[in-house]
């Protein structure tokens, strides 16, 4: 399969603990985009990657949360500190060039305790 | 069945029918407009895009509508089967912001048998 794959798909931790996130991007892609979505609602823009280059972040993400894309291949999402509003669902996407199409994976699902 | 853009966030269809789902976006800038489909538990799956220099754009069982004028988007899906049963998202990407996606509240569509 050559989709955008993300791993773990679901992660559960108690409050305060530190998690990362791993996706995959489909291999010729270029762009690399982490996106957050909350129940019923749309997926919020987080942060997104040129190749290994971090070129725009949200106010969304705040100062525990920080992305890494360091060989322009696969990106980590970390989080520090998980608060319970940190619970989510996390998706990463990747698309050849700007105005072309995001893929996206099927996200990590993260519950916070 | 038509909705109205996305104050009615469900529609409800019988199989075989037309579905209409519409969309207003928000920014007159915005170049670039992707429709996905998201079923439970998994990420979204692109349907069809177009861009502002198009007004239509035709793809399998879908077609998709772009009025600048009133900023406006709309998707129809012909013949409306169970498997459409989903929840359905139009994303604008303003070019000139690096081609983060900003998604609308999304219209679940519902098919009966």
């Amino acid at each position: 399969d050559t989709g955008v794959s993300q791993d773990p798909r679901h992660k559960i931790t108690k409050r305060g603990q530190n998690v990362t996130f791993r996706c995959d991007p489909i291999s010729e892609h270029n762009r690399l985009y982490w996106y957050r979505q909350t129940l019923g609602q749309g997926p919020e823009f987080l942060t997104y990657f040129q190749n290994e280059a971090q070129l725009e972040k949200s106010r969304l993400l705040s100062d525990r949360f920080s992305a890494e894309r360091p060989k322009g291949s696969f990106s980590t999402l970390e989080i520090q500190r998980t608060e319970q509003g940190d619970s989510a669902m996390y998706l990463c996407a990747s698309s050849l060039e700007n105005r072309s199409p995001q893929h996206f994976g099927d996200g990590t699902r993260l519950s916070i305790l | 069945g038509e909705s109205v853009g996305l104050h009615l966030p469900t529609l409800s269809v019988q199989e075989g029918d037309n579905s209409i789902i519409n969309c207003a976006y928000s920014n007159s800038a915005s170049d670039y407009f992707i429709w996905y489909k998201q079923e439970s538990g998994k990420g979204p799956q692109f349907i069809i895009d177009i861009r502002s220099n198009m007004d239509k754009r035709q793809g399998q069982r879908v077609t998709v509508l772009l009025n600048k004028t009133v900023k406006h988007l709309s998707l129809q899906i012909a013949a409306t089967q169970p498997g459409d049963s989903a929840v359905y998202f139009c994303a604008e990407n303003r070019g000139n912001q690096g081609g983060k996606l900003i998604f609308g509240q999304g219209t679940e569509l519902s098919v009966k048998p």
